[in-house]
């Protein structure tokens, strides 16, 4: 059973920049698992943000964004806002299947 | 501007077979550049992929080894819309289920795949 791993939690401050990262148990993360990264806030629907590894949305704003780091790939938020505080999910293709992380709960303290 | 528009049932009985219904409105399910995707949600699960159907030249479908045995995803032409069917339904089967497309395209000379739109959400509750 293929699992992909991301950091349960995160905070960070107003302003600051983090990383979350997405895991495949299968071994290093590349292009071809068309890494996908969602936003979601409590009652709503997932919402694309980066699809493809580091392709934005036009709605995504400038401070997303995505890549491939150390085998994993990497959702970035730089200048983080208020607003960013959220559960963000990773999703990765596996040759017919998709799988999601388990999600990280960002919290903007 | 592409919209998923989800129907069926809240409720159900153990036993029974779940049935959900994504209307698709600003893109044809036939198309060759999209599959079209039921995902769930529950807060012991998170997020988990339950299959999808798709059209290239014939129909395809994949599904999730985890409900494999008890999961169909039908396209409906006539009516633009694709649907979820899973059966023996158990109160595990609890969650918020979701429609969603994929879209593939080009970025940047490459193939790229994004997840756009979604369905509002469907809560089913699986109860005696």
């Amino acid at each position: 059973q293929t699992v992909v791993t991301q950091e349960p939690s995160l905070t960070v401050s107003p302003g600051g920049t983090v990383t979350l990262t997405c895991a495949s148990s299968t071994g290093a993360v590349t292009s071809g698992y068309y890494p996908n990264w969602f936003q979601q806030k409590p009652g709503q629907a997932p919402r694309a943000l980066i699809y493809s590894t580091s392709n934005k949305h036009s709605w995504t704003p400038a401070r997303f964004s995505g890549s491939l780091l150390g085998g994993k790939a990497a959702l970035t938020l730089s200048g983080v806002q208020p607003e960013d505080e959220a559960e963000y999910y990773c999703l990765l293709y596996y040759g017919g299947d998709w799988v999601f992380g388990g999600g990280t709960k960002l919290t903007v303290l | 501007q592409v919209q998923l528009q989800q129907s069926g049932p809240g409720l159900m009985k153990p036993s029974q077979t779940l049935s959900l219904t994504c209307a698709i409105s600003g893109d044809s399910v036939s198309t060759n550049s999209a599959a079209w995707h039921w995902v769930r949600q529950s807060p012991s699960r998170g997020l988990e992929w339950l299959g999808r159907t798709y059209y290239r030249s014939k129909w395809y479908t994949g599904y999730a080894v985890s409900v494999k045995s008890r999961i169909s995803i039908n396209p409906d032409t006539s009516k633009n819309q694709f649907s979820l069917q899973l059966s023996s339904v158990t109160p595990e089967d609890t969650a918020v289920y979701y429609c969603a497309r994929e879209k593939e395209g080009y970025c940047s000379s490459s193939s790229c795949v994004w997840f756009d739109p979604w369905g509002q959400g469907t809560l089913v509750t699986v109860s005696s």
